[in-house]
């Protein structure tokens, strides 16, 4: 069984733009949440989609956006760049609740 | 709000040495918890996963326990190896928190030398 992917995996922007970033969970699987990783804060969930619907939300500004497609495939948005955005993002998947959860190899995101 | 702390922050070991890392919560009111390890750059690999009514959970040489009336949870690595240096995370999911929402420690950094 594949694993969970993420693309792309390093990105370098500018200050101002916006970036989109992609996750394709493991087959069979509905969930799928995102995560921010920085030295300083650590690792921080961003949401949670299942089933094309947000689930769960984390403290982030609404810069920060995700959807999920019908084939469970997620996409996360951040609008308007800032420098404090650059972080390893990374996304998750789980078959349901309170299960086990996988996550993909994350998208370095550098902003400049 | 839960916090989630892991001790000690770092770990130098000889090849062979058992070891144990400490992860430890304040709210003991967790569906589960989930110990990752996590290789320089890379994504997180999941090791273990202790349902909040279980006790421990083993996998080869790796036994994670869960004390959740004393918010503490272990992870016994036996008879190290220079393959198992990485960081070790922690993560516990809330009752209230959708059951998906994973809160972090910060990670044990674990170096094990030949």
């Amino acid at each position: 069984k594949a694993g969970v992917t993420q693309t792309p995996r390093y990105l370098i922007k500018t200050r101002g733009q916006q970036v989109t970033l992609s996750c394709s969970p493991i087959s069979g699987h509905r969930s799928v949440s995102w995560y921010q990783q920085t030295p300083g804060q650590g690792l921080q969930f961003l949401f949670e989609y299942f089933s094309e619907t947000q689930r769960n939300k984390g403290n982030f500004p609404g810069r920060f956006s995700g959807r999920q497609f019908s084939n469970s495939r997620s996409e996360m948005n951040v609008s308007t760049l800032e420098l404090g955005d650059s972080a390893l993002y990374l996304c998750a998947s789980s078959g349901d609740r309170g299960y086990e959860q996988y996550f993909g190899p994350g998208t370095r995101l550098t902003v400049t | 709000k839960q916090e989630v702390t892991q001790i000690p922050a770092a770990l130098s070991v000889p090849e062979g040495e058992n070891l144990v890392l400490n992860c430890s919560f304040t709210d003991s009111a967790i569906y589960n918890l989930q110990w990752f390890r996590q290789d320089p750059g890379k994504g997180l690999t999941s090791l273990l996963l202790i349902q909040s009514s279980q006790r421990e959970q083993t996998s080869g040489r790796l036994n994670a326990s869960l004390d959740k009336s004393s918010g503490r949870s272990t992870l016994y690595i036996a008879a190290s190896q220079p393959g198992d240096s990485a960081t070790y995370l922690c993560a516990v999911s809330l009752l209230s928190g959708g059951y998906n929402k994973l809160i972090f420690g910060a990670g044990t950094r674990l170096a094990v030398h030949p």
